[in-house]
């Protein structure tokens, strides 16, 4: 069955540590993206990918890292520089952009607090 | 911002009747996309509207877009509690047609369909 899959579902980040989120698609998607979901918000943008070894910030990018090694791969450091990371991480896979934005696929979510 | 604005925030319904949720936005677009978040999980997509479409069906949903109010409507007939769910418009956005490559989320309706 295609699919992407976030892991861990659950993640604790003691103070200044760095930690990273995993995501793979086996959808044969060119684009991958990553958003924040704060409790009773919408998605916003950190990073997004269209193709391999190539990613764009995207509206809150401060302390956060990508890398696009991988068509299946883009996992998502949250690094001591955000002070602020507890929330709900999604992550989405999508067709490249033709003609508009093609509908996205969602992970389940990886759920990040702080120890 | 881009960033689509659902009205109304919360939605609370019985059985048997329909939902209607707003979404207006700023830009020109080539698509706009609802989604569907369950609790806890991911996004799904439920439907994707042309700029050059006014209305769409898929089952008991019903998407109609005014372009020129920059507006789209999403209407769920017949509600079921099994609809409860928060609710979320998707914007691309066009630099002169070509689109940027990603979404833009409003912050949702959350629906609720009391047995």
């Amino acid at each position: 069955d295609g699919g992407i899959t976030q892991s861990p579902k659950y993640l604790f980040r003691k103070e200044g540590q760095n930690v990273t989120l995993s995501c793979e698609q086996n959808l044969n998607h060119d684009a991958m993206y990553w958003y924040r979901q704060d409790p009773g918000q919408g998605l916003r943008l950190i990073y997004y990918s269209q193709i391999v070894n190539d990613f764009q910030k995207g509206d809150i990018a401060e302390g956060y890292s990508v890398s696009r090694e991988k068509k299946e791969s883009f996992p998502l450091t949250v690094t001591s520089a955000q002070k602020n990371p507890t929330a709900f991480y999604l992550c989405a896979s999508s067709f490249r952009t033709g003609v508009g934005n093609q509908p996205q696929h969602f992970g389940d979510g990886t759920r990040l607090s702080i120890l | 911002s881009q960033q689509g604005e659902e009205d109304p925030q919360a939605l609370s319904i019985q059985e048997g009747e329909n939902a209607t949720m707003n979404c207006s936005y700023k830009t020109s677009i080539n698509n706009l996309q609802w989604y569907r978040q369950n609790s806890g999980r991911g996004l799904v997509h439920l439907i994707l509207i042309r700029s050059n479409e006014r209305e769409k069906h898929s089952g008991r949903l019903r998407v109609t877009l005014d372009t020129s109010k920059k507006s789209s409507s999403l209407l769920i007939t017949a509600s079921r509690a099994a609809d409860t769910a928060s609710y979320f418009c998707a914007t691309d956005a066009t630099d002169r047609g070509s689109t940027l490559g990603r979404l833009y989320f409003g912050r949702g309706t959350q629906l609720t369909v009391w047995p």
